[in-house]
């Protein structure tokens, strides 16, 4: 079963660009996940966002969690080309249940 | 040292044979996972080990088994595979079940092709 679902699929823009991906959920969590897929890579975490937090900073990297709209959003900020990659939303569906991912959004971001 | 490691990296078998694939992590983690992504990036749990304990098991066909000898490795057997099995698998381990806040690390992928 699905749980997250990220919001554009795909997403280009010039270097220096800020970029913004949403994620929408459909029940209850203790939290929120973002990770990076770089090309024929395996998943890097990012950033951890509790339900109980609003907003989490990490470098050029803003979360913000909205449970009342069960989404969350993932900004990044002043853009490189390395961060062209594949960005995912994951949580955990219920307990102590694995991670449930999204299907992603693609970043391309043009020097 | 590559925290977690999955081999081979690249499976290219007949439809019908048996293949492994062997993980391992070297980060203390109690919880081990496997997960398929498929052709259009869709990321699925197939299994979760505890403590070498299987605590979720998806829907998967009973062709997939996986193996814990100890926590620090969790291995995927595939039986008699069909094209549909082609895809990546990923190996993934966490201190405790991400459920409790944990975040996951993974390993760089098998990717399978079934002919």
């Amino acid at each position: 079963s699905q749980q997250g679902e990220e919001d554009p699929q795909a997403l280009s823009i010039q270097e220096g660009e800020n970029a913004t991906m949403n994620c929408s959920y459909k029940t209850s969590i203790n939290n929120l996940q973002w990770y990076r897929q770089n090309s024929g890579r395996g998943l890097v975490h990012l950033i951890l966002i509790r339900s109980n937090e609003r907003e989490k900073h990490s470098g050029r990297l803003r979360v913000t969690l909205d449970t009342s709209k069960k989404s969350s959003s993932l900004l990044i900020t002043a853009s490189r080309a390395a961060d062209t990659a594949s960005y995912f939303c994951a949580t955990p569906l219920r307990g102590n249940t694995p991670l449930v991912f999204g299907k992603g959004t693609r970043l391309s971001v043009i020097a | 040292d590559t925290a977690v490691s999955q081999t081979p990296k690249y499976l290219v078998t007949q439809m019908g044979n048996d293949k492994s694939i062997k993980c391992e992590q070297n980060l203390g983690h109690d919880t081990m996972y496997w997960y398929k992504q498929d052709s259009k990036k869709f990321l699925k749990i197939m299994f979760s080990y505890n403590n070498k304990e299987l605590i979720i098991n998806e829907t998967v066909p009973n062709r997939f088994s996986p193996k814990s000898p100890d926590k620090a490795h969790l291995n995927l057997h595939i039986n008699s595979l069909e094209l549909g099995d082609s895809a990546v698998y990923f190996c993934a381990s966490s201190q405790s079940p991400a459920g409790t806040n944990e975040k996951l690390f993974f390993g760089s992928g098998t990717q399978l092709s079934v002919l």
